[in-house]
């Protein structure tokens, strides 16, 4: 089975700087991908970010990219030139790993968690 | 745009009572799921479904069942509520078995006293 650990519970950043939260994970499977989402205090979990585990390039979405680093087992996730509005919940997620000749059904892993909270 | 409902917000209930949480999609996804949300431990998968009267087991089912008799409704029902099913409660949904980036709703927040 996999986990994912984020071990960050609280993050502080001042406004217009970049910031880095953790995440790793054990999967077993090879084709792996990884997720980002963002939660904002209304409680709406929205989809940030995706890199595949075969992707050559990090992925870039805006403000957002991944840091993968295959051999740590991390797929950090930066935030550059952060606003109030990104204070919120951040989780990353894994697919989850079907049991031989079972089938996932797009199911995903979650990891904690990481409460962040931009400074102006 | 992939819209995700939930029929409350905010729900109080008394312990004992049956309690009903409904989500809908409106983008024709196969798949649904209800999971909880406490803090410390993340997003726990309590019931998924893939078709219209399937459903399998998440990491933490019990104290609870699940209904989708219509392909955009999935509905996640607690026979006898318990004070330890206080938590915010979130309907997602995806669009087939080989996709994994999920859709959420807006979460309902259950207290049961």
């Amino acid at each position: 089975a996999q986990k994912i650990t984020q071990t960050q519970p609280g993050m502080f950043v001042q406004e217009k700087e970049a910031v880095t939260l953790d995440c790793t994970y054990d999967t077993s499977d090879p084709s792996y991908g990884l997720f980002w989402y963002k939660q904002p205090s209304s409680g709406e979990m929205i989809f940030l970010i995706y890199q595949g585990s075969y992707d050559q390039q990090n992925a870039t979405e805006g403000r957002y990219s991944l840091n993968f680093q295959k051999a740590r087992k991390s797929a950090n996730l930066v935030i550059s030139a952060s606003q109030l509005g990104d204070s919120a919940m951040y989780f990353c997620a894994v697919p989850h790993s079907p049991s031989p000749g079972g089938t996932s059904y797009g199911k995903l892993t979650f990891g904690q968690g990481t409460i962040l909270t931009v400074h102006p | 745009d992939v819209k995700v409902t939930q029929s409350s917000r905010y729900l109080v209930k008394r312990t004992g009572e049956k309690v009903f949480l409904e989500c809908v999609q409106d983008m024709d996804h196969e798949n649904m799921f209800w999971y909880r949300q406490d803090p410390g431990l993340g997003l726990r998968l309590i019931y998924f479904s893939y078709d219209v009267k399937m459903k399998e087991k998440g990491d933490i089912p019990e104290g609870y069942s699940v209904s989708r008799e219509k392909k955009e409704r999935f509905s996640l029902i607690l026979e006898s509520a318990s004070t330890n099913q206080t938590s915010m409660y979130l309907c997602a949904s995806s669009a087939d078995r080989g996709t994994y980036e999920q859709y959420f709703g807006p979460g309902t927040r259950l207290t049961v006293t």
